[in-house]
């Protein structure tokens, strides 16, 4: 059981505009900053957004990241067949002496 | 730009330490400006943070695994190492290690990857 929320699956079709969710609490999203981790089948993670809404050199404007209150959005518009992979959101939690926290992820399925 | 790389034995029998090496290239342990992280994922399933140092030595570990891991850093090899005692299948994962920023916990972010190394455990 994660401590963030997402779905497990999204779908769409190339061209269209998928968002996933992400949803936690007052100790972790409610008071940190999210990133957004992008990870193609059999590779290691890549940071696809960081502090809520930035995009690392490289990222597509094609990927955005929002966030209000305890919750958070990545959004994915002119779906490509590349951009099918999981998707993982995190956080910091302040409970417990703080901890890194991840969302269960969420695999995007390009139709 | 920084590359990561872990090593280490694939296969742990259970009740053993898991150990493993992360060897940094492309800048220096020593330089400050990143904190040395471990996160593991186990098949199939989603990620989840270990621990991190920085190069100073202080550590910041999940309270979950907090009683078996012990991560250190060698500045001298600019490598940083993962010490997970008393192993069972449950931490069977592959694990990757990354480099973090900024240094405030509340705001850092992975920005830089190993490819990860698959650890079974395994009598």
């Amino acid at each position: 059981q994660s401590v963030l929320t997402q779905p497990p699956s999204a779908s769409g079709t190339p061209g269209q505009r998928v968002t996933i969710s992400c949803s936690g609490s007052s100790s972790n999203i409610g008071s940190n900053t999210v990133n957004w981790y992008q990870q193609l089948p059999g590779t290691a993670p890549k940071l696809l957004i960081y502090s809520n809404n930035q995009r690392p050199s490289g990222v597509p404007d094609r990927f955005s990241g929002s966030k209000s209150g305890t919750s958070a959005s990545l959004a994915i518009s002119g779906l490509q067949s590349e951009d099918e992979a999981d998707y993982y959101c995190a956080a910091w939690d302040d409970s417990l002496n703080g901890s890194v926290v991840f969302g269960g992820g969420t695999k995007l399925t390009v139709l | 730009q920084v590359q990561l790389q872990e090593s280490g034995p694939g296969l742990v029998k259970p009740s053993q330490t898991l150990s493993l090496t992360c060897t940094v290239s492309g800048g220096s342990i020593s330089s400050g400006g990143y904190y040395w992280s471990w996160i593991r994922q186990h098949p199939g399933k989603g990620l989840e943070w270990i621990g991190y140092i920085y190069y100073s030595g202080s550590t910041y570990y999940n309270p979950s695994l907090k009683s078996r891991v012990t991560i250190s850093v060698d500045t001298s090899k600019n490598q940083f190492s993962l010490k997970l005692s008393s192993v069972t299948a449950a931490d069977t994962a592959v694990y990757y290690c990354a480099s973090a920023v900024p240094l405030v916990p509340a705001a850092n972010y992975f920005d830089y990857w190993g490819q990860g190394t698959l650890v079974t455990v395994s009598s």
